[in-house]
């Protein structure tokens, strides 16, 4: 069983186009995250969700928009796509928010924007 | 702010040997401190995790992380190096300031010589 997945794996899509990744957790977790790695390999914050509630929200442009359903899901839309958005993009869940809890991470959705 | 340097962006060694990857933080009091590691294509996966009593962190994969606060450091390290490390390496830094997020490092990419 997968803990945490997220669809699709690879996404290539035009300048200008909508779209969503898809994530979810078998876990049980209460915390949910999403992070952007870029071509050079670093890992930031964008969101973080507890219990369905918005507690990061990192300085991301607003055409990126998170939705947590419930806790075992955090859906990212991305409005508008840029060229400057290609990146790896990997959602995490941890038990709870404490920074003591691990974070388990997804494989990853390699976002293209041509 | 807190932040995490990661001195070697590349490190090879061959097959056998130990490693030592280096972890530098700037934070005035204990952080909290963890190291991950993201095999190609792959999300990213806990090692090892410290907060606070032994200083001598064991965790997954025969590592093990020794934290110096004189030195504000965290490094990891492997006595035999097998040829399945090869990976990415990263520190990470909880932010204990309130916003519940990790910080990190750039990541060292580790290969490994059969």
């Amino acid at each position: 069983d997968t803990a945490v997945s997220q669809t699709p794996k690879y996404l290539v899509t035009q300048m200008g186009n909508d779209k969503s990744i898809k994530c979810e957790q078998n876990l049980g977790h209460d915390t949910m995250y999403w992070y952007k790695q870029d071509s050079k390999k670093f890992l930031k914050i964008m969101f973080s969700y507890n219990n369905k509630e918005l507690i990061i929200n990192e300085t991301v442009p607003n055409r990126f928009s998170p939705k947590s359903p419930d806790k075992a899901h955090l859906n990212l839309h991305i409005n508008s796509l840029e060229l400057g958005d290609s990146a790896v993009y990997f959602c995490a869940s941890s038990q709870d928010q404490a920074l003591r809890e691990t974070q388990y991470f997804g494989p990853g959705t390699r976002l293209l924007v041509l | 702010a807190q932040s995490v340097t990661q001195p070697d962006i590349h490190i090879t060694v061959s097959e056998g040997a130990s490693l030592e990857l280096r972890c530098n933080y700037s934070y005035g009091a204990t952080p909290y401190l963890f190291w991950y590691v993201q095999s190609p294509g792959q999300g990213l996966q806990l090692l090892l995790k410290y907060f606070s009593g032994d200083t001598l962190v064991q965790g997954i994969k025969g590592f093990e992380a020794e934290f110096k606060r004189s030195q504000s450091s965290f490094n990891l390290r492997k006595p035999s190096v097998h040829w399945s490390d090869a990976a990415e390496y990263f520190c990470a830094v909880g932010d204990t300031s309130g916003t519940y997020k990790y910080i990190f490092g750039t990541g060292t990419r580790l290969k490994v010589l059969a």
